[in-house]
């Protein structure tokens, strides 16, 4: 019954391959996120979607690439994986511009070998 | 571009003392300010949070104080407990923009 779920929890991966975490959403949002938190804990956005536009954070490289089939899901597919890409990976969701409700899912450990 | 200072880093205070943390940010059109709580290995989940037009919100140990006019927001925890340590992000939402800028987080560690 979670609310923002992401699959997998765990990821080790070797450099060069091309891997995608899921997430979906069962709270009605309309705008789902992408964080990436690193070692230090920051929280960086990635991306930001919901049915109307992408916003895409320009210092995030072009072998991350957001997908979504619907409004409930926002996949992140990641090209020729880098041993910098290793971090914590957290979708998010919101309801409207006011950010209401606004939830993280548990996250995706992603370790490139 | 839009940005928030989260102070201190890293703050270590004893069982019952009380816990302040401090964040700055930079859009005066602001409205909106959350305040995350990450426990190890877990996801932000959000604890508190304030709205513009209100000065301060208390709930139970823990509060949040807004300063419009110097553009600061601070989150209060008494009588700490050591379920109370974790990294606390600070949030805003622009008045420009509904995705939310994070501050880099404290490292509470409360010593029973």
């Amino acid at each position: 019954d979670t609310a923002v779920s992401q699959t997998p929890k765990y990821l080790v991966t070797q450099m060069g391959n091309d891997k995608s975490i899921k997430c979906e959403q069962n709270l009605g949002h309309d705008t789902m996120y992408w964080y990436k938190q690193d070692s230090k804990k920051f929280l960086k956005i990635m991306f930001s979607y919901n049915n109307k536009e992408l916003i895409i954070n320009e210092t995030v490289p072009n072998r991350f690439s957001p997908k979504s089939p619907d409004k409930a899901h926002l996949n992140l597919h990641i090209n020729s994986l880098e041993l910098g890409d290793s971090a914590v990976y957290f979708c998010a969701s919101s309801r409207g511009q006011n950010n209401r409700g606004y939830t993280f899912g548990s996250g995706t450990r992603l370790t490139v070998v | 571009g839009e940005n928030v200072e989260q102070h201190p880093s890293t703050l270590s205070v004893q069982e019952g003392d009380s816990a302040v943390i401090k964040c700055t940010y930079s859009d005066s059109a602001s409205n909106y300010f959350p305040w995350y709580k990450q426990e190890l290995g877990k996801r932000p989940q959000l604890i508190i949070d304030i709205r513009s037009n209100v000065g301060e919100k208390k709930d139970q140990r823990i509060a949040v104080t807004l300063n419009k006019t110097a553009k600061h927001f601070s989150l209060h925890i008494t009588e700490t407990q050591p379920e109370d340590s974790a990294v606390y992000f600070c949030a805003f939402i622009g008045g420009g923009s509904y995705i939310p800028t994070f501050g880099r987080g404290t490292s509470l560690i409360v010593h029973p």
